[in-house]
């Protein structure tokens, strides 16, 4: 069976703050997808990464930037100089080959303050 | 182009009421997923489909819910005989096919029994 951890329930920062949104997965397949999705107040979700298991090599997007290390079984997400626009719950995804079917953590929500 | 639409956007019955909850996949996408989401949780798998065969239903709660994709595009999930456990956000994704490519959300379905 497949897990998401995400430790942190609710971050609050200053805008312009880095900040670090954690993910802890389990699962006993070699190969596997890791996501991260985004949802604002909106509510609606937001695809913003995917990574499979064969690549650990961290990427960057923007302000946005994801380090993936199977060694810890980690795949944190790192937003540079926040902004109130980045206010929203983050959630942390799993899936595995031949099943493709999503395991989500329970979701941070992030504060940014002006 | 069009994402994944939901219909109805909210939804409020009276327990012991059937509803039907529909999904118009993103044209083209050959599997389509069914989340149910609880306040303050990640999404939960329900269901998915590839074209029109429903290739999971293990996350369906009992025999109450199903779902049906007759002509591999749009998806209905019914609930019979609701009860106010079933109230949460029913979300549908879809995704270019199941091989665990991203899913795209749709907005979801707010379902409130009361």
């Amino acid at each position: 069976a497949q897990k998401v951890t995400q430790a942190q329930t609710e971050i609050s920062v200053v805008e312009k703050e880095d900040v670090t949104l954690d993910c802890v997965y389990e699962t006993r397949d070699t190969t596997y997808y890791l996501f991260w999705y985004k949802q604002p107040p909106s509510g609606e979700l937001v695809f913003l990464i995917r990574r499979n298991s064969f690549d650990e090599q961290n990427e960057i997007s923007g302000r946005y930037s994801w380090n993936f290390q199977k060694s810890t079984s980690s795949f944190n997400f790192t937003i540079t100089a926040s902004q109130v626009v980045d206010s929203a719950v983050y959630f942390c995804a799993l899936s595995v080959a031949g099943y493709s079917t999503l395991t989500f953590g329970k979701g941070t929500m992030l504060l940014v303050s002006p | 182009g069009a994402g994944v639409s939901q219909s109805p956007r909210y939804k409020v019955t009276k327990r012991g009421q059937d509803v039907a909850l529909r999904c118009d996949p993103i044209s083209g996408h050959v599997s389509l997923y069914w989340y149910r989401q609880a306040l303050g949780q990640g999404p939960e798998f329900l269901t998915y489909f590839n074209y029109e065969a429903q290739q999971d239903k293990s996350g369906l709660p009992n025999d109450r819910f199903s779902a049906e994709r007759p002509e591999g595009s749009i998806s209905t999930l019914t609930i019979q005989r609701t009860e106010q456990r079933d109230s949460a956000m029913y979300r549908c994704a879809s995704s270019l096919n199941g091989h665990s490519y991203e899913q795209y959300f749709g907005p979801g379905t707010r379902l409130t029994v009361t």
